[in-house]
């Protein structure tokens, strides 16, 4: 147990529609990031918040967006889904140059 | 621009026997190194992580791995294999100092331990 928990775990999603995928992170953590994981490959980084600020991001477009909270929770919003946003997502929090702890993800299906 | 290699996208090996993933890496400033486990449908959990200090690293279930600036290398070894360490390894780097750490993983190595 990392202390980082993402919901929901699963979610089944038409193609144009809009999604929202939350994380709560572990306690003391300012830092959110979150990956995207397609079926074989390694996760590739969407974007970092830090104290409610977007500090980086990856190359993501602007439908991939997200919000971080004062409680440092956080969410991705991806609008205008198309097939190939499926995959699962993955949520990290950390502390200032510490490693990250990952959710479990959630698994998005775009049909 | 940083970026990591796994050689080998799945290795197998017995139980008992020894186990060894390969990483290797590309920087131009000095790397934070990590390695992480996926069990199936699961997130990633932390093995253990280079930061600069001793080259040898000792992680969680008997994993170590060595860095070796020379090399750019970061393989993660494990003396005897059990079968519950059949899972995908992924190795990362990340920079905290130019890069606000984001991790850049590899492609991942599918560990297969048989009987």
């Amino acid at each position: 147990e990392t202390g980082v928990t993402q919901s929901p775990t699963h979610l089944i999603k038409t193609r144009g529609q809009q999604v929202t995928l939350r994380c709560s992170s572990q306690s003391g953590h300012n830092t959110v990031s979150w990956y995207q994981q397609a079926l074989g490959q390694g996760p590739q980084f969407i974007f970092q918040y830090y104290r409610e600020e977007e500090n980086g991001r990856g190359n993501f477009p602007p439908r991939f967006s997200g919000l971080q909270f004062p409680n440092y929770s956080s969410e991705l919003n991806v609008n205008a889904l198309e097939l190939d946003d499926s995959a699962l997502y993955l949520c990290a929090s950390r502390m200032e140059n510490t490693e990250a702890f990952f959710g479990q993800g959630t698994r998005l299906t775009v049909v | 621009a940083q970026s990591v290699t796994q050689l080998g996208s799945h290795v197998s090996v017995s139980e008992g026997a020894l186990v060894l993933l390969r990483c290797n890496y590309s920087s131009s400033v000095p790397p934070y190194l990590f390695w992480y486990v996926q069990y199936p449908n699961q997130g990633l959990q932390l093995l253990l992580k280079y930061t600069s200090a001793a080259t040898l690293v000792k992680g969680i279930n008997g994993f170590e791995a060595e860095f070796k600036k020379s090399e750019t290398s970061f393989h993660l070894t494990k003396p005897s294999a059990h079968m519950r360490d059949a899972a995908e390894y992924f190795c990362a780097v990340s920079f905290y100092r130019t890069s606000y750490g984001k991790l850049t993983f590899g492609q991942g190595t599918i560990l297969t331990v048989h009987p």
